[in-house]
């Protein structure tokens, strides 16, 4: 069965700290890994890896994936708190079902 | 503008009540969803339409019923509603179906749905 696990569960750091946060996947095909930022509301999209080695970035957030090890890393470096919030990781298994698989997410709180 | 908008955000209705949720998209994308998230946060996919067709149907109670007049909507109608549907439902739409392409995908707001 294609299955995301995503660790930490859950994070306390403070201002400044720099993260990391895994997604490991087991599926049948693998297409593609995304990420995706939870607040109060609604998912929202930060990356999309297709890759291996090769580093996606948008400010101090950056995203890698490794095929071999069959996992992601989203790091996040100087946080801040508006960065508190839930970590998400899809993969696209290619299985034929059509669907993403997600994570259970990981939570993390930046405390001032 | 919203690319992928849900009416309405909030709904509070007692079980056994019918009731509807809209959601709209307008990035000219072929698929679109239906996830609901419970109170851990966890995803789960209820439907997909690829194209104003039924792709994804997974065991959800047939109490839900999509409808999807055209590519841009998506709609969800609840019958006889039950405390356990309390939770948040998402619209999200993609340029295409999983798999078959990569494709990123885009949540609306969610639909806070709690039975009483």
């Amino acid at each position: 069965e294609d299955k995301v696990v995503q660790s930490p569960l859950s994070l306390v750091v403070h201002e400044g700290d720099t993260v990391t946060l895994n997604c490991s996947y087991e599926v049948t095909n693998f297409r593609s890994l995304l990420w995706y930022k939870q607040e109060k509301k609604a998912p929202t999209f930060l990356f999309m890896l297709t890759s291996s080695g090769i580093e996606k970035k948008s400010g101090r957030l950056s995203s890698i994936l490794d095929k071999k090890e069959l996992s992601s890393i989203l790091n996040i470096t100087a946080t801040q708190t508006g960065d508190s919030a839930i970590y998400l990781c899809a993969v696209d298994p290619t299985s034929g079902t059509y669907k993403y698989i997600f994570g259970t997410g990981t939570r993390l709180k930046v405390l001032a | 503008d919203t690319a992928v908008s849900q009416t309405p955000k909030y709904l509070v209705t007692q079980m056994g009540n019918d009731k509807s949720i809209k959601c709209e998209q307008n990035l000219g994308h072929d698929t679109m969803y239906w996830y609901k998230q419970d109170s851990k946060k966890f995803l789960k996919i209820m439907f997909s339409y690829n194209n104003k067709e039924l792709i994804i149907n997974e065991t959800v109670p047939n109490r839900f019923s999509p409808k999807s007049p055209d590519k841009a909507h998506l709609n969800l109608h609840i019958n006889s509603l039950e405390l356990g549907d309390s939770a948040v439902y998402f619209c999200a739409s993609s340029g295409g179906l999983a798999g078959m392409g990569n494709y990123e995908q885009y949540f609306g707001p969610g639909t806070r749905l709690t039975v009483t």
